[in-house]
């Protein structure tokens, strides 16, 4: 049963552009979500992250769109770089009680690439 | 200030041994929480410490164990390697560990079993 997906295994798009990944889930639990960026045989690296009681988040050239009623949000990325190109994961947490403590329910990750 | 650390970055073992790897979390955190990356399961979750002590744990066999040393520093244990345990295991801290906390995680060990 997964929580959290990323129907979009890539997604190509011009330098300069805009990036948009999407992430839906199931668990009317989660009340906070996160993204990660990952480069092959490292740590995911923290980006962005956005309370339930939000609809939207910004930093620098990444916003993140909550919408609680479709259970759905999306990471945007404006204008992309050539070393922007990695794996993104969407993340979530907080679903309810002692299950929740350090757990992180991620998606199966979304790999971007930006061409010069 | 220091990152998550993670020793060693890769292993090999052999099937049937144990391994054991050890995760150094950011100074200050307090929670340290384990996860194992493969091509086929994602990034899943094994458990979490906090205090010297297990809050949360996910569906993984007993042969996954952990612990936290007073200095939050933490070790995972997997016993009687499998080929299935192949696979990147990543450690992540957070001040808390609390549902609406940042995670940032290590370089990651991998383990290959052969």
């Amino acid at each position: 049963d997964q929580q959290v997906k990323q129907n979009s295994p890539s997604l190509s798009v011009q330098e300069g552009r805009i990036s948009i990944l999407n992430c839906d889930y199931t668990n009317s639990m989660f009340d906070y979500f996160l993204w990660y960026k990952k480069y092959p045989a490292e740590g995911p690296t923290f980006l962005i992250s956005i309370s339930s009681i939000k609809d939207k988040n910004e930093d620098g050239r990444f916003t993140v769109f909550l919408n609680k009623s479709a259970k759905h949000l999306s990471l945007h990325i404006v204008p992309s770089q050539p070393g922007d190109s990695a794996v993104y994961f969407c993340a979530a947490s907080g679903a309810g009680g002692g299950t929740s403590y350090g757990k992180l329910t991620f998606g199966q990750g979304t790999i971007l690439t930006v061409h010069p | 200030k220091a990152g998550v650390t993670q020793t060693p970055r890769y292993l090999i073992k052999t099937r049937g041994q144990q391994v054991t790897l050890s995760c150094s979390p950011i100074s200050g955190h307090r929670s340290v929480s384990w996860y194992q990356q493969t091509p086929g399961q994602g990034l899943q979750f094994l458990f979490e410490y906090f205090s010297e002590t297990q809050r949360n744990k996910g569906n993984f066999p007993g042969r996954f164990s952990g612990r936290q040393f007073s200095n939050s520093r933490s070790e995972m244990n997997v016993s009687t390697l499998e080929l299935g345990d192949s696979a990147l295991y990543l450690c992540a801290s957070s001040w808390g560990g609390g549902p609406n906390t940042e995670a940032f995680f290590g370089q990651g060990t991998r383990l290959t079993v052969v």
